[in-house]
């Protein structure tokens, strides 16, 4: 079973709209991370946030911003006026506390930002 | 900022062909890893270091091979290279505890 489930292959937008990346995950632990990568394409996978278990506070930065429920086991990702230069792979990444150094990445979420 | 340095960006090989891919951090990580990004399987992992010659295999070891002589660096090894073996191959490092992975750009094999 998918331990990380993007299941958004691929999404177009104009540039200014809003966009919402869903990220659904699984595990039995109680202490684990969420992360979110970019991979522009370029290639490399820049890290975005890091989210522990035990704090479902959002997160915004800048234009970004992250919804953690534990609820629904969901870490989605909001980009707000989106522009061009966001047009990448975002990857989103579980690890557990069982085995940190093993993370389990979603098959990832293609954005298209036209202009 | 940490460096993950990986030898080439594109490669090209003949199937039977021995090949090394080469990964440099330069942030003194304890963990390394060698992943492989095919399209729609998201990124798999093939074998991870958690210290100098200490190796495990990942998710899809079959077919190749790991080395780490020295803390910076991590070699990935496909003994005999087969077709199947084209793919994007990114390399990662992180230090002791629950930080993120730093990743390479990536290098681009394709196997003729």
């Amino acid at each position: 079973a998918q331990k990380v489930t993007q299941a958004q292959t691929e999404i177009s937008v104009v540039e200014k709209e809003d966009v919402t990346l869903d990220c659904v995950y699984e595990t039995r632990d109680t202490t684990y991370y969420l992360f979110w990568y970019k991979q522009p394409p370029s290639g490399e996978l820049v890290f975005l946030i890091r989210r522990n278990s035990f704090d479902e506070q959002n997160e915004i930065s800048g234009r970004y911003s992250w919804n953690f429920q534990k609820s629904t086991s969901s870490f989605n990702f909001t980009i707000t006026a989106s522009q061009v230069v966001d047009s990448a792979v975002y990857f989103c990444a579980l690890s557990e506390a069982r085995n940190f150094n093993k993370f389990y990445f979603g098959s990832g979420t293609k954005l298209n930002v036209k202009p | 900022d940490v460096k993950v340095t990986q030898s080439s960006r594109y490669l090209v090989k003949r199937t039977g062909e021995k090949v090394f891919l080469e990964c440099v951090q330069d942030m003194d990580h304890e963990n390394m890893f060698w992943y492989r990004q095919d399209p729609g399987l998201g990124l798999r992992l093939i074998y991870f270091s958690y210290d100098v010659k200490m190796k495990e295999k990942g998710d899809i070891p079959e077919g190749y091979s790991v080395s780490r002589e020295k803390k910076e660096r991590f070699s990935l090894i496909l003994e005999s290279a087969s077709t199947n073996q084209t793919s994007m191959y990114l390399c990662a490092s992180f230090p002791r505890g629950r930080q993120p992975q730093h990743f390479g750009d990536g290098t681009r094999l394709s196997i003729l």
